[in-house]
Formats: C-alpha cells, sequence, structure tokens
C-alpha cells in the first residue's frame, strides 16, 4: 500500500499571500495524483487531477506541480473560501486508494 | 446536473448491519466506476470500496463485511454493511471517479454505538 504523507499538517496563511503545501508518496506514483479541498461542514471537491490539470472550474490561483515521489499544491493568493483543509490522493497502485491525511490552511 | 445522493444512513448498534443506497443523476452512469468514501468524525478521507463493470475491491479494514453492487437499470449503487463496528462510524460519501474522485455526494452519515 502506498502512504501519502501531507505536510505540514496546519498553515497559517494571511490573505492574499502565497499557501505552499506538500504531498510526499512512499514510492512513485509518477504524476497520478489528485488534490481535494475540503471547506467546513462542506464535501469534498476535485481540484487537481493528474498532478497538474485543474479540474473544471477551478480558478486559476490553483495549481499543482511535481511527480514521482514528491508533489506541491500552491494556492498563489489566498482568498477568504480558500481557508479549508486540502487531501492528496495517489490512484497509480491500488487498491487501495490512497489519501493523504491532510493540511488545514487557517488564517493567521 | 451531474449529481449523487445518499441514503440509508442512521443509528445502529455494534454487530448490527446497515444498507447504504446512492442514486445517480446527470451522467451515463453505466460508463463510471463508482466508489465509497467515508470520513470518521475530525478525520481524513477513507477510501472503502470499488465497483465498476467487471470489478470489486474492497479495503481491508471493510472486507468480509461489507458487500458493494450496482444496479445500471436503476442509475444506483449500494453498501452492504455487516458485522458493524465503532470504528465504521462516519460520514460515508459515494464518489464518481475516473481513478481520481471527480464528483461526491453530499454524503449519509453511520454512527455505531449502543
Amino acid at each position: 500500500e502506498i502512504v501519502m504523507t501531507q505536510s505540514p499538517a496546519t498553515l497559517s496563511v494571511s490573505p492574499g499571500e502565497r499557501a505552499t503545501l506538500s504531498c510526499r508518496a512512499s514510492q512513485s506514483v509518477s504524476s497520478n495524483l489528485a488534490w481535494y479541498q475540503q471547506r467546513p461542514g462542506q464535501v469534498p471537491r476535485l481540484l487537481i487531477y493528474g498532478a497538474s490539470t485543474r479540474a473544471t472550474g477551478i480558478p486559476a490561483r490553483f495549481s499543482g506541480s511535481g511527480s514521482g515521489t514528491e508533489f506541491t499544491l500552491t494556492i498563489s493568493s489566498l482568498q477568504s473560501e480558500d481557508f479549508a483543509v486540502y487531501y492528496c490522493q495517489q490512484y497509480y497502485n491500488w487498491p487501495p486508494y490512497t489519501f493523504g491525511q491532510g493540511t488545514k490552511v487557517e488564517i493567521e | 446536473e451531474v449529481q449523487l445522493v445518499e441514503s440509508g444512513g442512521g443509528l445502529v448498534q455494534p454487530g448490527g448491519s446497515l444498507r447504504l443506497s446512492c442514486a445517480a443523476s446527470g451522467f451515463t452512469f453505466r460508463d463510471y466506476s463508482m466508489n465509497w468514501v467515508r470520513q470518521a468524525p475530525g478525520k481524513g478521507l477513507e477510501w472503502v470500496s470499488y465497483v465498476s463493470s467487471s470489478f470489486i475491491y474492497y479495503a481491508d479494514s471493510v472486507k468480509g463485511r461489507f458487500t458493494i453492487s450496482r444496479d445500471n437499470a436503476k442509475n444506483s449503487v449500494h453498501l452492504q454493511m455487516n458485522s458493524l463496528r465503532a470504528e465504521d462510524t462516519a460520514v460515508y460519501y459515494c464518489v464518481r471517479e475516473l481513478y481520481y474522485m471527480d464528483v461526491w455526494g453530499t454524503g449519509t452519515t453511520v454512527t455505531v454505538s449502543s
């Protein structure tokens, strides 16, 4: 089973600033990685797939990069609606599909 | 509009059973694989089970206790959950996938407690 590890657990950022979230896989997942956003009390939403492709309707301030075992989600200028928990998920070697434990982006 | 609506959650005693259902609309259901993903209170996301036209898979944590099925004629997917444990307490999401999880239902809450 591929273990996904996200860092940091919590990221404190001011509105308008840049946020950088990391996700590491225990073995290579190529570019088979997705990112999800879960706002408080809401359902998870697909942000990025294929490590760097934005899903339909996702603003351009969200970008993904990386391949192999190291991945990054960058939010270029945080808006109030971006304060949420973000999860990465690998779909290279499954079952099982595995998620990271999440990074909470909070207001500094 | 693509939509997934779960039902069937509730309070059940340890060792009991529940059957979750998910009604899909707005897309050609038979063309997609479907999953159940759960989220325990205050915790992260955990994949539970997968069903396509040809294959079925389960997480080790539920194997032998949960059974997934789909009905393409009724655009629905089900999760029969037996021998429920306290650690199965979670919100259960029905999810459409293209390997990544692109459409999520609103979730149904399962609470296992005496």
